[in-house]
């Protein structure tokens, strides 16, 4: 496709529930990063993948939060019994190699209530 | 922990003037650097990327430059209009990794 890809865009939770977020991105592209936007802030690194090894998974907030990307493509993070400060903006984010810009989706906003 | 700090938060300003961000960072071992713009409601949007080694990049009415030993970058917007209303994020990537860490931005409105 032409840019990269998010889905659900929205997605309304009750607390407890488990959520699974899709992106897809830049065909070709060998970096995928997941970033958590909170409102009013600025994003904040959760993962990153090169081709579908996780090489850094520093950002995850808990293991209640798991992200692969099984065929170097498509990634999904999921995030078990979900809580309400897990409300946020999901941005996906993908780049080729070398000193490269980073393309972000739409993001997936979640609302835990 | 590289820490970027932007100031304004917000900015309001009547169409057609020059303006700058701001943008500071606590760790000069920087890979690179990068402005986004963002929409409500949007994903972000690239809009300058400088690399370690340079100074400053220019894209049309946008400037932005970059001092490494000193941790600041500037965002200069010529001739505003009110399509340039939007968010603008600062991003830096450390020598230590991939992941950018983003500043809370600054909230552009530029007023007809």
């Amino acid at each position: 496709g032409a840019g990269v890809s998010q889905s659900p865009r929205y997605k309304v939770a009750k607390r407890g529930q488990d959520v699974a977020l899709r992106c897809d991105p830049i065909s070709g592209h060998v970096s995928l990063f997941w970033y958590q936007q909170a409102l009013g802030q600025g994003p904040e690194f959760l993962t990153y993948f090169q081709n579908e090894a996780q090489l850094d998974k520093s950002g995850l907030p808990s293991d209640r939060f798991f992200a692969e990307r099984p065929e170097g493509s498509v990634s999904t993070l999921k995030i078990q019994r979900t809580q309400q400060e897990d409300s946020a903006v999901y941005l996906c984010a993908s780049s080729s190699m070398g000193p490269e810009t980073q393309y972000f989706g739409p993001g997936t906003r979640l609302l835990v209530l | 922990k590289q820490e970027v700090t932007q100031i304004p938060a917000a900015l309001s300003v009547p169409e057609g003037e020059n303006l700058v961000l701001n943008c500071s960072f606590t760790d000069s071992a920087i890979y690179n650097l990068q402005w986004f713009r963002q929409d409500p409601g949007k994903g972000l949007t690239s809009l300058l990327l400088i690399q370690s080694s340079q100074r400053e990049q220019t894209s049309g009415r946008l400037n932005a430059s970059l001092d490494k030993s000193s941790g600041r970058s500037t965002l200069y917007i010529a001739a505003s209009q009110p399509g340039d209303s939007a968010t603008y994020l600062c991003a830096v990537r450390s020598n230590s990794g991939y992941a950018l860490n983003f500043g809370k931005g600054t909230s552009l409105l530029v007023t007809p």
